[in-house]
């Protein structure tokens, strides 16, 4: 079955860090662009970070410099390492496969993992 | 980096069509995609690239573009459709990635 399965969430103080984890199964990570997506509570999507096959990163501004997208090929699983945590870094974190032959969009999405941000 | 814009809400009558619109300049390179969220559920893909529906999707979800806006339209809505419709695309002008602020959809 292919599928996403993110962990690592919880509450964090400002200031700290978290590292999130996705596992997927049923296809091979570092063959896809896998990209971070996070919901604030109450508010829409927003895409945080990718990493493409060839290795190559992209952030979203408001996380530059604090995020880190990274894999493990050999566990096929995807991470993002938050450090510098703010409350607005609060939401649920969803990792998503963009399909190249769906014209990029996001076809697998794991279940999201929460991350509260708060002293 | 480019943005896209989605009106907050919109209603339909159960068994009438909805339009829900996506505008941004990134559209007049790139395609949108659509999904539908729920709540308490991750986001679900019902319309990629021109107008491809993923195995699964009724047909009734059916997308087109001209210009800078794209459209998803739902032909004869169900209470099950009542969701949050996010609209995203790839982007030339800075971050590779960007998505609408979804649209609230109704069906009464």
């Amino acid at each position: 079955e292919v599928q996403l399965v993110e962990s690592g969430g919880g509450l964090v103080q400002p200031g700290g860090s978290l590292r999130l984890s996705c596992a997927a199964s049923g296809f091979t990570v570092s063959s896809n662009y896998m990209s971070w997506v996070r919901q604030a509570p109450g508010k829409g999507l927003e895409w945080v970070s990718v990493i493409y096959s060839g290795g190559t990163t992209y952030y979203a501004d408001s996380v530059k410099g604090r995020f880190t997208i990274s894999r493990d090929n050999s566990k096929n699983t995807l991470y993002l390492q938050m450090n510098s945590l703010r409350a607005e870094d609060t939401a649920v974190y969803y990792c998503a496969r963009e399909a190249a032959e769906l014209g990029n969009a996001f076809d697998i999405w794991g279940q999201g993992t929460m991350v509260t941000v708060s002293s | 980096s480019s943005e896209l814009t989605q009106d907050p809400a919109v209603s339909v009558a159960l068994g009438q069509t909805v339009r829900i619109t996506c505008q941004g300049d990134s559209l007049r390179s790139y395609y949108a995609n659509w999904y539908q969220q729920k709540p308490g559920q991750a986001p679900v893909l019902v319309i990629y690239g021109k107008n491809n529906r993923p195995s699964g999707i009724p047909d009734r979800f059916s997308g087109s573009s001209s210009g800078n806006t794209a459209s998803l339209t739902i032909t004869g809505a169900q209470a099950e459709d009542e969701a949050d419709y996010y609209c995203n695309s790839r982007d030339s002008s800075g971050n590779p990635v960007v998505f609408g602020g979804g649209t609230k959809l109704t069906v009464l």
